[in-house]
Protein backbone atom coordinates (compact mmCIF):
# COMPACT_ATOMS: atom_id res chain seq x y z
CA UNK A 1 0.00 0.00 0.00
CA UNK A 2 1.43 3.04 -0.62
CA UNK A 3 2.36 5.03 2.02
CA UNK A 4 1.28 9.01 1.13
CA UNK A 5 -2.15 10.57 0.59
CA UNK A 6 -2.64 13.27 -2.12
CA UNK A 7 -6.17 14.92 -2.98
CA UNK A 8 -7.19 13.59 -6.42
CA UNK A 9 -7.27 16.58 -8.47
CA UNK A 10 -6.79 20.32 -8.20
CA UNK A 11 -6.58 23.09 -11.23
CA UNK A 12 -4.71 26.42 -11.60
CA UNK A 13 -4.38 29.06 -14.57
CA UNK A 14 -1.90 29.15 -16.68
CA UNK A 15 1.58 30.88 -15.22
CA UNK A 16 0.19 30.83 -11.32
CA UNK A 17 2.49 28.95 -9.12
CA UNK A 18 1.05 25.38 -8.48
CA UNK A 19 0.89 24.12 -5.04
CA UNK A 20 0.88 20.02 -4.94
CA UNK A 21 0.15 18.78 -1.24
CA UNK A 22 1.08 15.37 0.12
CA UNK A 23 0.98 13.54 3.60
CA UNK A 24 3.08 11.36 4.65
CA UNK A 25 2.56 10.84 7.98
CA UNK A 26 4.18 7.31 8.72
CA UNK A 27 7.17 8.55 7.30
CA UNK A 28 10.25 6.59 8.36
CA UNK A 29 13.89 8.27 9.28
CA UNK A 30 15.49 6.83 6.37
CA UNK A 31 12.73 7.56 4.02
CA UNK A 32 13.23 10.40 1.36
CA UNK A 33 10.30 12.01 -0.58
CA UNK A 34 9.99 11.26 -4.17
CA UNK A 35 7.78 13.03 -6.76
CA UNK A 36 7.65 11.86 -9.86
CA UNK A 37 4.78 12.78 -12.52
CA UNK A 38 2.84 10.87 -15.29
CA UNK A 39 2.09 12.54 -18.72
CA UNK A 40 -0.90 11.20 -20.35
CA UNK A 41 0.07 7.38 -22.27
CA UNK A 42 3.78 8.25 -21.20
CA UNK A 43 6.32 6.89 -18.36
CA UNK A 44 6.50 8.26 -15.29
CA UNK A 45 9.11 11.46 -15.00
CA UNK A 46 11.21 12.08 -12.42
CA UNK A 47 10.77 15.18 -10.66
CA UNK A 48 12.50 16.11 -7.45
CA UNK A 49 13.38 14.26 -4.14
CA UNK A 50 13.95 15.27 -0.70
CA UNK A 51 14.62 14.18 3.02
CA UNK A 52 14.51 16.89 5.22
CA UNK A 53 15.57 20.34 3.65
CA UNK A 54 13.73 22.48 1.09
CA UNK A 55 15.30 21.33 -2.54
CA UNK A 56 14.61 23.50 -5.91
CA UNK A 57 15.55 22.18 -9.46
CA UNK A 58 14.86 23.35 -12.66
CA UNK A 59 11.13 21.89 -12.38
CA UNK A 60 10.16 22.64 -9.18
CA UNK A 61 10.60 23.41 -5.19
CA UNK A 62 10.08 20.53 -2.40
CA UNK A 63 9.14 21.83 0.88
CA UNK A 64 8.68 19.40 3.20
CA UNK A 65 8.01 20.50 6.95
CA UNK A 66 9.80 20.67 9.72
CA UNK A 67 8.16 16.95 11.27
CA UNK A 68 8.17 15.51 7.62
CA UNK A 69 4.67 14.41 8.18
CA UNK A 70 3.63 16.35 4.71
CA UNK A 71 5.54 18.15 1.93
CA UNK A 72 4.25 20.45 -1.29
CA UNK A 73 5.83 20.43 -4.54
CA UNK A 74 5.63 23.44 -5.41
CA UNK A 75 5.72 24.38 -9.85
CA UNK A 76 6.37 28.07 -9.87
CA UNK A 77 5.01 29.20 -13.10
CA UNK A 78 2.50 26.38 -14.46
CA UNK A 79 2.17 25.60 -18.32
CA UNK A 80 -0.54 23.56 -20.37
CA UNK A 81 2.30 21.31 -20.37
CA UNK A 82 2.64 20.50 -16.86
CA UNK A 83 -0.87 19.13 -16.90
CA UNK A 84 -0.04 15.36 -15.50
CA UNK A 85 -0.60 13.10 -12.71
CA UNK A 86 1.83 14.09 -9.84
CA UNK A 87 3.04 11.56 -7.74
CA UNK A 88 4.54 11.69 -4.20
CA UNK A 89 6.28 8.64 -3.04
CA UNK A 90 8.57 8.10 0.31
CA UNK A 91 11.23 5.62 -0.11
CA UNK A 92 14.54 4.70 0.95
CA UNK A 93 17.31 5.32 -1.79
CA UNK A 94 19.07 2.48 -3.42
CA UNK A 95 19.21 0.37 -6.44
CA UNK A 96 16.36 -2.39 -5.26
CA UNK A 97 14.29 0.44 -3.64
CA UNK A 98 10.95 -0.33 -5.12
CA UNK A 99 8.91 2.32 -5.97
CA UNK A 100 5.27 1.94 -5.20
CA UNK A 101 2.76 4.34 -6.96
CA UNK A 102 -0.62 5.36 -4.93
CA UNK A 103 -3.32 7.40 -6.72
CA UNK A 104 -1.44 10.54 -7.48
CA UNK A 105 -3.14 13.92 -7.67
CA UNK A 106 -4.56 14.88 -11.43
CA UNK A 107 -3.19 18.61 -12.14
CA UNK A 108 -5.10 20.21 -14.61
CA UNK A 109 -3.06 23.43 -16.12
CA UNK A 110 -5.95 26.14 -17.24
CA UNK A 111 -5.03 28.79 -20.34
CA UNK B 1 22.04 10.90 -19.65
CA UNK B 2 20.13 8.01 -18.02
CA UNK B 3 17.73 6.87 -20.83
CA UNK B 4 15.47 4.10 -20.94
CA UNK B 5 14.00 2.77 -24.38
CA UNK B 6 11.04 0.35 -24.31
CA UNK B 7 9.79 -1.13 -27.92
CA UNK B 8 7.47 -1.17 -29.27
CA UNK B 9 5.12 1.21 -27.73
CA UNK B 10 2.26 -0.25 -29.31
CA UNK B 11 0.85 -3.55 -30.09
CA UNK B 12 -2.18 -5.30 -31.32
CA UNK B 13 -2.33 -8.90 -31.13
CA UNK B 14 -4.65 -11.83 -31.47
CA UNK B 15 -5.86 -13.74 -28.43
CA UNK B 16 -3.99 -16.68 -27.68
CA UNK B 17 -0.60 -15.51 -28.83
CA UNK B 18 2.48 -14.03 -27.31
CA UNK B 19 4.01 -10.62 -26.83
CA UNK B 20 7.04 -9.74 -26.17
CA UNK B 21 8.18 -6.08 -25.03
CA UNK B 22 12.05 -5.05 -24.50
CA UNK B 23 13.35 -2.24 -21.97
CA UNK B 24 17.09 -1.10 -22.40
CA UNK B 25 18.68 1.15 -20.73
CA UNK B 26 20.85 2.89 -23.66
CA UNK B 27 23.31 4.96 -21.80
CA UNK B 28 24.20 3.13 -18.41
CA UNK B 29 23.90 -0.52 -17.34
CA UNK B 30 21.13 -2.13 -15.75
CA UNK B 31 21.11 -4.32 -12.93
CA UNK B 32 17.84 -4.19 -11.56
CA UNK B 33 14.64 -3.30 -13.52
CA UNK B 34 11.29 -2.87 -12.64
CA UNK B 35 8.07 -3.90 -14.80
CA UNK B 36 4.60 -1.98 -14.21
CA UNK B 37 1.41 -2.37 -15.60
CA UNK B 38 -1.53 0.41 -15.78
CA UNK B 39 -4.68 0.08 -16.13
CA UNK B 40 -6.91 3.01 -17.81
CA UNK B 41 -7.56 5.81 -15.06
CA UNK B 42 -5.36 3.57 -12.80
CA UNK B 43 -2.11 4.00 -11.17
CA UNK B 44 1.38 2.04 -12.14
CA UNK B 45 1.14 -1.56 -10.48
CA UNK B 46 4.55 -3.07 -9.86
CA UNK B 47 4.38 -6.57 -11.21
CA UNK B 48 8.38 -8.15 -10.86
CA UNK B 49 11.39 -6.82 -10.18
CA UNK B 50 14.22 -7.82 -12.54
CA UNK B 51 17.59 -9.13 -11.78
CA UNK B 52 20.32 -9.38 -14.28
CA UNK B 53 21.23 -12.97 -14.44
CA UNK B 54 18.84 -14.44 -12.14
CA UNK B 55 14.87 -15.19 -11.99
CA UNK B 56 12.92 -12.35 -11.56
CA UNK B 57 10.98 -11.97 -8.43
CA UNK B 58 7.20 -11.34 -8.79
CA UNK B 59 4.30 -9.82 -6.67
CA UNK B 60 1.73 -11.28 -5.15
CA UNK B 61 -0.98 -12.03 -8.07
CA UNK B 62 1.40 -11.71 -10.78
CA UNK B 63 1.55 -15.06 -12.42
CA UNK B 64 5.22 -15.86 -13.42
CA UNK B 65 4.35 -18.52 -16.25
CA UNK B 66 1.94 -16.09 -17.75
CA UNK B 67 4.58 -12.94 -17.73
CA UNK B 68 7.86 -14.20 -18.46
CA UNK B 69 10.93 -12.17 -17.69
CA UNK B 70 13.88 -12.28 -19.19
CA UNK B 71 17.24 -10.07 -18.22
CA UNK B 72 19.75 -12.06 -19.94
CA UNK B 73 21.82 -8.31 -19.82
CA UNK B 74 22.85 -5.38 -18.20
CA UNK B 75 21.26 -3.79 -20.95
CA UNK B 76 18.19 -5.78 -21.60
CA UNK B 77 15.08 -7.09 -20.00
CA UNK B 78 12.00 -8.39 -21.48
CA UNK B 79 8.48 -9.13 -20.81
CA UNK B 80 7.07 -11.79 -22.39
CA UNK B 81 3.17 -11.80 -22.11
CA UNK B 82 2.00 -15.36 -23.02
CA UNK B 83 -1.34 -16.94 -24.27
CA UNK B 84 -2.69 -13.00 -24.36
CA UNK B 85 -5.95 -12.71 -23.45
CA UNK B 86 -8.37 -9.24 -23.32
CA UNK B 87 -8.08 -8.48 -19.94
CA UNK B 88 -4.19 -8.67 -20.37
CA UNK B 89 -4.79 -5.36 -22.82
CA UNK B 90 -3.16 -2.65 -20.75
CA UNK B 91 -0.08 0.18 -20.44
CA UNK B 92 3.45 -2.09 -19.60
CA UNK B 93 6.09 0.14 -18.78
CA UNK B 94 9.64 -0.62 -17.41
CA UNK B 95 11.87 0.99 -15.51
CA UNK B 96 15.72 0.71 -14.44
CA UNK B 97 17.63 1.99 -11.60
CA UNK B 98 19.70 4.20 -12.25
CA UNK B 99 23.41 3.96 -11.36
CA UNK B 100 26.18 6.01 -9.27
CA UNK B 101 25.60 9.47 -7.96
CA UNK B 102 22.29 9.60 -9.51
CA UNK B 103 21.07 6.66 -7.67
CA UNK B 104 19.18 8.42 -5.44
CA UNK B 105 17.24 9.56 -8.09
CA UNK B 106 15.18 6.68 -8.29
CA UNK B 107 14.67 5.63 -11.36
CA UNK B 108 14.29 6.09 -15.14
CA UNK B 109 11.05 4.59 -17.14
CA UNK B 110 10.57 3.63 -20.36
CA UNK B 111 8.17 5.49 -22.59
CA UNK B 112 5.45 2.76 -21.84
CA UNK B 113 3.51 -0.36 -24.60
CA UNK B 114 0.19 -0.03 -24.90
CA UNK B 115 -0.97 -3.61 -25.35
CA UNK B 116 -3.97 -4.53 -27.16
CA UNK B 117 -5.14 -8.15 -27.12
CA UNK B 118 -8.45 -8.51 -29.84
Amino acid sequence: DAKTTQPPSMDCAEGRAANLPCNHSTISGNEYVYWYRQIHSQGPQYIIHGLKNNETNEMASLIITEDRKSSTLILPHATLRDTAVYYCIVRVPGANSKLTFGKGITLSVRP
Amino acid sequence: GAVVSQHPSWVICKSGTSVKIECRSLDFQATTMFWYRQFPKQSLMLMATSNEGSKATYEQGVEKDKFLINHASLTLSTLTVTSAHPEDSSFYICSASTPGARANYGYTFGSGTRLTVV
